[in-house]
């Protein structure tokens, strides 16, 4: 196990709500990523927030954001749900900042559903 | 053409066979290749990461670059069924950008 927990484990949301997903990163690691990835694809690079500021994001729209608290854990809101949002949420925490994804560590992911 | 492409399989094959992944890219700025293993209802684990041409090797998996064909390759030797799994190659990103690219991963079933 990486260290990195993430909750919840599944959810199911309809069409138009709103969702918040938790990660913790493991101990002393200060960034954190978050992907999506949908069934059968890689995943695919949301935001990465180092020190509790957003530092760099992929394609996806304003109504994916997130944030990070002082202990380093961190949230993925995601809202006016979509059935395109259906897929797992990986978060992976690294140390020292953007570029380090050879020390990246994932945790097991949230498997959003949206009907 | 999409910037990464990996057959996503499955490959199945028999206990103890030598495995070949591989994936294709085209961004000639990619400078770094990784490989991670993912088991079901689970997060990728790093297995190798390379920067240069050539083969780095770890045990049972060897890891191989081809930049001038823009390819590269993951060996398992000696598979077992506890490599079953989907195998994702990753570059990360390079001049100043932070945003990693995935390929979708190839499903390995390894029997006994």
């Amino acid at each position: 196990e990486t260290g990195v927990t993430q909750s919840p484990t599944h959810l199911i949301k309809t069409r138009g709500q709103q969702v918040t997903l938790r990660c913790s990163s493991q101990s002393g690691h200060n960034t954190v990523s978050w992907y999506q990835q949908a069934l059968g694809q890689g995943p695919q690079f949301i935001f990465q927030y180092y020190r509790e500021e957003e530092n760099g994001r992929g394609n996806f729209p304003p109504r994916f954001s997130g944030l990070q608290f002082p202990n380093y854990s961190s949230e993925l809101n995601v809202n006016a749900l979509e059935l395109d949002d259906s897929a797992l949420y990986l978060c992976a925490s690294s140390l020292e900042g953007p570029g380090n994804f050879n020390e990246q560590f994932f945790g097991p992911g949230t498997r959003l559903t949206v009907l | 053409q999409k910037e990464v492409e990996q057959d996503p399989g499955p490959l199945s094959v028999p206990e103890g066979a030598i495995v070949s992944l591989n994936c294709t890219y085209s961004n000639s700025a990619f400078q770094y290749f990784m490989w991670y293993r993912q088991y079901s209802r689970k997060g990728p684990e790093l297995l190798m990461y390379t920067y240069s041409s050539g083969n780095k090797e770890d045990g049972r998996f060897t890891a191989q670059v081809d930049k001038s064909s823009k390819y590269i390759s993951l060996f398992i030797r000696d598979s077992q069924p506890s490599d079953s799994a989907t195998y994702l190659c990753a570059f990360p990103p390079g001049g100043g950008s932070y945003i990693p690219t995935f390929g979708r991963g190839t499903s390995l079933i390894v029997h006994p």
